[in-house]
């Protein structure tokens, strides 16, 4: 009962580097999500992607790319990383059709930009 | 556009007390959901409560409740019975009614909450 799994959990990078994110969710949901968790300013939408083949821009886009490959995946990637972009990153699944669901979200991978 | 706030950055609470946490929002809507989200030390997003704002009866769950007032644009949170385990962040959230994909949550800053064995 896998839920929403993200990789990876911690990684380190050097300003400038590169690096995806991972997520996949094993409930069949439509709706994915990213966010970015910053002490003292809650969850901060990044991306998003209402059903497979479509994304759009959340509150914080600027540094960041998205992917949604396929239903089940939904990337996140960071082209030149920067040390603002030091954060923990949320990714969250939701069934559509259904008013009053909750989004699931994964265990959070937590990302040091030096 | 809809904003939540959370006024109070931590709150405690002794083992087997009453807790209220606060949570405002604004918004022109009429129709929406409310959410009360947990996250431990362990970092997981822990859903413990939801509300629809058509629904006049406030939701309850166990040990948890939610004071719905519409029209004052409030949704706290009640945890009664305090365990050591409630310890953790919890963060309100609203979301627009609808079924698309494209209705985004909006997080509040959360309160964090000590219990005091």
């Amino acid at each position: 009962n896998a839920g929403v799994t993200q990789t990876p959990k911690f990684q380190v990078l050097k300003t400038g580097q590169s690096m995806t994110l991972q997520c996949a969710q094993d409930m069949n949901h439509n709706s994915m999500y990213w966010y970015r968790q910053d002490p003292g300013m809650g969850l901060r939408l990044i991306y998003y992607s209402a059903s497979e083949g479509t994304t759009d821009k959340g509150e914080v886009p600027n540094g960041y790319n998205v992917s949604r490959l396929n239903k089940r995946e939904f990337s996140l990637r960071l082209e030149s990383a920067a040390p603002s972009q030091t954060s923990v990153y949320f990714c969250a699944s939701r069934t559509t059709g259904v008013n009053n669901q909750p989004q699931h979200f994964g265990d959070g991978t937590r990302l040091s930009i030096l | 556009a809809q904003t939540v706030t959370q006024s109070q950055p931590e709150m405690s609470v002794q083992e087997a007390e009453t807790v209220t946490l606060s949570c405002t929002y604004d918004t022109s809507e009429s129709d929406y959901y409310l959410f009360w989200y947990k996250q431990p030390p362990s970092r997981q997003m822990i859903l413990v409560i939801r509300q629809e704002a058509y629904k006049q009866q406030n939701a309850t769950e166990n040990r948890f409740s939610v004071n719905f007032q519409k029209a004052a644009k409030s949704f706290s949170l009640k945890i009664s019975d305090s365990q050591l385990g409630d310890a953790a962040m919890y963060f309100c959230a609203y979301r627009s009614a609808g079924t698309s994909g494209t209705y985004k949550y909006i997080f509040g800053t959360g309160t964090r909450l000590k219990v005091l064995a």
